[in-house]
């Protein structure tokens, strides 16, 4: 079974702009959920999506937006970038919507200068 | 205070050592933990998972939770230099539903 991929797997941006990453889970995985990774803050949960429909939010502000495609796949949009939104973005999947299993993507690692 | 204190090292052992590895969590409401592991420039790889009090084996990995002390660890036997890496405890419960509370990473080196 393929696992979850993202992409792209990197990208520089400048402050200010605008960015969508992708999430493909694996098959038949119906959640999934974004995380943030930097050195300050560890691994930080934005936000997850079941069947088409946000079901948690972190506390992350509201430039950063997600949404969730029939066939499960997931984007994820951050909007007037800024400095501190560098960091390694992780996608993951899991099975079900309760607390289960998930497995992560091998992330996107977004550079803003 | 954080809802998930771990050590982020760097924790140095020779091959073939006994490694233990720590997680204290503050919320008792907590019901399913894991243990991940992150290779540099890679998404972490899950591996253990566990939602009850006691100790799940697999290979040289042991997981250890006691839901009393709220303190989870991880053993892992006869390391190897391959597993260096940085290990990271993920915590959960149902009303998260697949919200992961990540602890800051241990950094393993095991030197050969």
């Amino acid at each position: 079974k393929a696992g979850v991929t993202q992409t792209p797997r990197y990208l520089i941006k400048t402050r200010g702009q605008q960015v969508t990453l992708s999430c493909s889970p694996i098959s038949g995985h119906r959640s999934v959920s974004w995380y943030q990774q930097t050195p300050g803050q560890g691994l930080q949960f934005l936000f997850e999506y079941f069947s088409e429909t946000q079901r948690n939010k972190g506390n992350f502000p509201g430039r950063f937006s997600g949404r969730q495609f029939s066939n499960s796949r997931s984007e994820m949009n951050v909007s007037t970038l800024e400095l501190g939104d560098s960091a390694l973005y992780l996608c993951a999947s899991s099975p079900a919507g309760e607390p289960n299993e998930q497995f992560f993507g091998p992330g996107t690692r977004l550079t803003v200068l | 205070q954080k809802e998930v204190e771990q050590d982020p090292g760097p924790l140095s052992v020779p091959e073939g050592a006994i490694v233990s590895l720590n997680c204290t969590y503050s919320n008792s409401a907590f019901q399913y933990f894991m243990w991940y592991r992150q290779y540099s420039r890679k998404g972490p790889e899950l591996l253990m998972y566990t939602y009850s009090s006691g100790n799940k084996e697999d290979g040289r990995f042991t997981a250890q939770v006691d839901k009393s002390s709220k303190y989870i660890s991880l053993f892992i036997r006869d390391s190897q230099p391959s597993d260096s890496a940085t290990y990271l405890c993920a915590l959960s419960r149902r009303e998260y539903g697949n919200k992961l509370v990540f602890g800051a990473g241990t950094i393993l080196r095991v030197k050969s």
